[in-house]
């Protein structure tokens, strides 16, 4: 089954601008809306963006994101140690009635 | 907020079953679609299904379609994955995942459990 395809790695050194981007499709980035996670090692997912390019409250404002067509992007600046961690894009798919993650990002903080 | 508690993983050999249980608290399980999620050791996030807040749609990843099959028991706040047939790829953290609302088409996941181990090996 297809994935959104997002950079394997991303990296950076403190308080720079980082952008990781997601690629789909008509059926899905095309079609429904975005949203993007970060996992940190050995916990469970948490949403960091939601609907194309909203923050959940008690995420950084250093955190943004868009969407424009079939493609979508996050972008992080000031970049911080507490940042590093894994970072996936996901969207539902009509065509195939399933929702599709990225292949996730590594972001590294030098 | 809530909570979601995944239950069930195990060490099972290929072609036996498992049955996956997630209960969920502090909030209107009834209300919500519920998502199974997966993670393959140092693999990336895959969709496994969903079924939606009164269990009549259902929706399975093609990698699982045939052999898995999510329920729920609404009176007892908890989503089920029964899987059968496993084979070594289906090795996994399993996670159970509450969407946004009752429509299952957003990818919003607004709450995680901590997820549930399965390894399938002879």
């Amino acid at each position: 089954q297809s994935v959104l395809t997002q950079p394997p790695s991303a990296s950076g050194t403190p308080g720079q601008r980082v952008t990781i981007s997601c690629s789909g499709s008509n059926s899905n980035i095309g079609s429904n809306t975005v949203n993007w996670y970060q996992q940190l090692p050995g916990t469970a997912p948490k949403v960091f963006i939601y609907s194309n390019n909203q923050r959940p409250s008690g995420v950084p404002d250093r955190f943004s994101a868009s969407k424009s067509g079939t493609s979508a992007s996050l972008a992080i600046s000031g970049l911080q140690s507490e940042d590093e961690g894994d970072y996936y894009c996901a969207a539902w798919d009509d065509s195939l009635n399933v929702v599709l993650f990225g292949g996730g990002t590594e972001l590294t903080v030098l | 907020q809530g909570q979601l508690v995944e239950s069930g993983g195990g060490v099972v050999q290929p072609g036996k079953s498992l049955r996956l249980s997630c209960a969920g608290s502090g909030f209107t399980f009834s209300s919500y679609a519920m998502h199974w999620v997966r993670q393959a050791p140092g693999q990336g996030l895959e969709w496994v299904a969903v079924m939606s807040d009164d269990g009549t749609d259902k929706f399975y990843a093609d990698s699982v379609k045939g052999r898995f099959t999510v329920s729920r028991d609404n009176s007892k706040n908890t989503v089920y994955l029964q899987m059968k047939s496993l084979r070594t790829e289906d090795t996994a953290l399993y996670f159970c995942a509450k969407d946004r609302d009752s429509s299952y088409r957003s990818g919003w996941f607004t709450l995680w459990g901590q997820g549930t181990l399965v390894t399938v090996s002879s």
